[in-house]
């Protein structure tokens, strides 16, 4: 597709369900990342990914988060036993960048936005 | 955690005057970026001065950036009711010794363009 894609765009979750948030990043781009986004806040780093491999992972907030791009492509956040602290909207961006070399910009996705009942 | 603080928090101005946002930081970056972000949308990015640059243009946006004072500007000049958005700063400091990279945001400035 011509951006990012992520779906499901909304999602209603009651606490103590498993919640699993896709996104596809622009064809071709190797640097992926998750931010998770409270209502009024800006962006916070959860996770990046540069192609398959998950280079930094030190902004999830617990080990019920567990995000993958098993083949350098689309990527998954998955959170488990869902708290109602969970509530934000989980936006991905993509960068045709490596993480480590010259920045660029990030094209972002619409964002999923996740209520926890 | 958040390295950047926008100032103001909101601001609503009448079209076509020009909206200047300012944005501090606290730990030395390579770069700068400045995004904007709809309501229920995601951000785009508007805007990157590097380290070493001190203004930079694009259309009707001008970005300062003085190092010295971990400080950064956003001058939107003859706003337009379609410039109503929320707009972030985000800084960026890649390690050379890895391949880490993540860009620290800031809470944004909410600006109203009233037509």
């Amino acid at each position: 597709g011509a951006g990012v894609s992520q779906s499901p765009r909304y999602k209603v979750a009651k606490r103590g369900q498993d919640v699993a948030l896709r996104c596809d990043p622009i064809s071709g781009h190797v640097s992926l990342f998750w931010y998770q986004q409270a209502l009024g806040q800006g962006p916070e780093f959860l996770t990046y990914f540069q192609n398959e491999a998950q280079l930094d992972k030190s902004g999830l907030p617990s080990d019920r988060f567990f995000a993958e791009r098993p083949e350098g492509s689309v990527s998954t956040l998955k959170i488990q036993r869902t708290q109602q602290e969970d509530s934000a909207v989980y936006l991905c961006a993509s960068s045709h960048n490596r993480g480590g070399r010259v920045p660029g910009e990030l094209f972002f996705g619409e964002g999923s936005r996740l209520t926890v009942l | 955690s958040q390295q950047g603080e926008e100032d103001p928090q909101a601001l609503s101005i009448q079209e076509g005057e020009n909206a200047t946002m300012n944005c501090s930081y606290k730990t030395s970056i390579n770069n700068l970026q400045w995004y904007r972000q709809n309501s229920g949308r995601g951000l785009v990015h508007l805007i990157l001065i590097r380290s070493n640059e001190r203004e930079k243009h694009s259309g009707r946006l001008r970005v300062t950036l003085d190092t010295s004072k971990k400080s950064s500007s956003l001058l939107i000049t003859a706003s337009r009711a379609a410039d109503t958005a929320s707009y972030f700063c985000a800084t960026d400091k890649w390690h050379w010794t890895g391949n880490n990279r993540k860009l620290i945001w800031g809470l944004g400035t909410s600006l109203a363009v009233n037509p």
